[in-house]
This record gives structure tokens, C-alpha cells and sequence, in this order.
């Protein structure tokens, strides 16, 4: 069955820490990966895309890695801010097929 | 200013009742979609559609119904067969349906749907 995993569920870090998010998946065949921020009661919006051919690619503080081997993301987030605060989602998508969507990892940035 | 935009943000329902989520677009994309979110659930889909006048049942389109008249709306009818409405509600769209798996797709604000 595919699934995309994601750790830890939440996580309270202090303002100008870094932290890194995971996300497993199992979904095959593999088309591409995506991060996406969303705020408390608003839609997701897109971080990063990276296909199977792509290791890592950033965003301003936010970096994601691709180990297509091993089948596991990360997003690592620099110098965190009190914005930062949100729900990270990991999609991934099933070539040509659809998206499954992670439960997300709850980040609270506190001063 | 290009996006998509939902209405209303906040929706009430009496059980028993009917009620239509507005979806609008105007980025020209001819793929729509619609997921539901509940809390420590990853999102789900409802319907899609990659044209007008054709939409696909997802997975989870029992008690819920859309039609798709024009390219820019998508509104999605929550009926009374829907046995757990309540929800955090959200429209996406994408250039086109292969695009929306393989690039990107543009979400909404959401509507969160209440029944009393």
C-alpha cells in the first residue's frame, strides 16, 4: 500500500534554532516529492517540487533532500522564526496516478 | 491578482441539510480538485475534474456531489448522506490534471464546515 509517513508529529523548537522534518514513503512508481507549508486555517502552500534525479533543492531557510535509494525526505529549516510556526506536509507523487498526502508535522516556533 | 478563492470561510449546517461550497479560479488552469481535511489526517480527495462538464469521483466521494459549468468554478454540495461533514474543506487547482500529479497544484484558503 502507499504511504508517506512523516516525523516527528509535532515539535516545539525556540526562534533562531534549526530543525529537520522527515518523511518516509512507500509509494511506487515514484514521480516526485513535495514540501508544503500551511498555516493554521489556510490552504498549503508549495515549498519545494524535486523529482527522482534531484537531491536536494532550497527555499530561502527552508532546504529539502531526496534519497530515492532509501525512499526518505527531510526539510530542514535554518534559523527558524516565530512564522515558521506551522503544519509541513509531505506529498508524494505516484507516477501519472495521483498524490498522497502525509499527516503533516506540527511546528510551533516560540520566543 | 491571479489565485483561487473559496467561500464562505466558516459554514454552519443543521444534519439534514444541503449545503454548497464556492470554489473560484482564475488562473486559467482547466484541472480542479476538491480534499477534505481532518485533524491528524492527511488530506483526502473528494471529486476532481480535468475539464468542463466532466469530473471523477476520488476517495472518498460518498455523500458529496460537484458539477463544473464553467472552466473558473467548481463548487462542491455536501447532502445529508454525508454521515461526518464536518471538516476542513479545500479546493486546489492545476494547468491540467497530468501537470497537477507530475508539477504542482494551487490550493485555496479553505472552508471549514461545522454541523450542528
Amino acid at each position: 500500500k502507499n504511504q508517506v509517513e512523516q516525523s516527528p508529529q509535532s515539535l516545539i523548537i525556540l526562534e533562531g534554532k534549526n530543525c529537520t522534518l522527515q518523511c518516509n514513503y512507500t509509494v511506487s512508481p515514484f514521480s516526485n516529492l513535495r514540501w508544503y507549508k500551511q498555516d493554521t486555517g489556510r490552504g498549503p502552500v508549495s515549498l519545494t517540487i524535486m523529482t527522482f534525479s534531484e537531491n536536494t533543492k532550497s527555499n530561502g531557510r527552508y532546504t529539502a533532500t531526496l534519497d530515492a535509494d532509501t525512499k526518505q525526505s527531510s526539510l530542514h529549516i535554518t534559523a527558524s522564526q516565530l512564522s515558521d510556526s506551522a503544519s509541513y506536509i509531505c506529498v508524494v507523487s505516484e507516477a501519472g496516478t495521483a498524490l498522497i498526502f502525509g499527516k503533516g508535522t506540527t511546528l510551533s516556533v516560540s520566543s | 491578482d491571479g489565485g483561487i478563492t473559496q467561500s464562505p470561510k466558516y459554514l454552519f449546517r443543521k444534519e439534514g441539510q444541503n449545503v454548497t461550497l464556492s470554489c473560484e479560479q482564475n488562473l486559467n488552469h482547466d484541472a480542479m480538485y476538491w480534499y477534505r481535511q481532518d485533524p491528524g489526517q492527511g488530506l483526502r480527495l473528494i471529486y476532481y475534474s480535468q475539464i468542463v462538464n466532466d469530473f471523477q469521483k476520488g476517495d472518498i466521494a460518498e455523500g458529496y456531489s460537484v458539477s463544473r459549468e464553467k472552466k473558473e468554478s467548481f463548487p462542491l454540495t455536501v447532502t445529508s448522506a454525508q454521515k461526518n461533514p464536518t471538516a476542513f474543506y479545500l479546493c486546489a487547482s492545476s494547468i491540467d490534471l497530468a501537470s497537477g500529479i507530475q508539477y504542482e497544484q494551487f490550493f485555496g484558503p479553505g472552508t471549514r464546515l461545522t454541523v450542528l
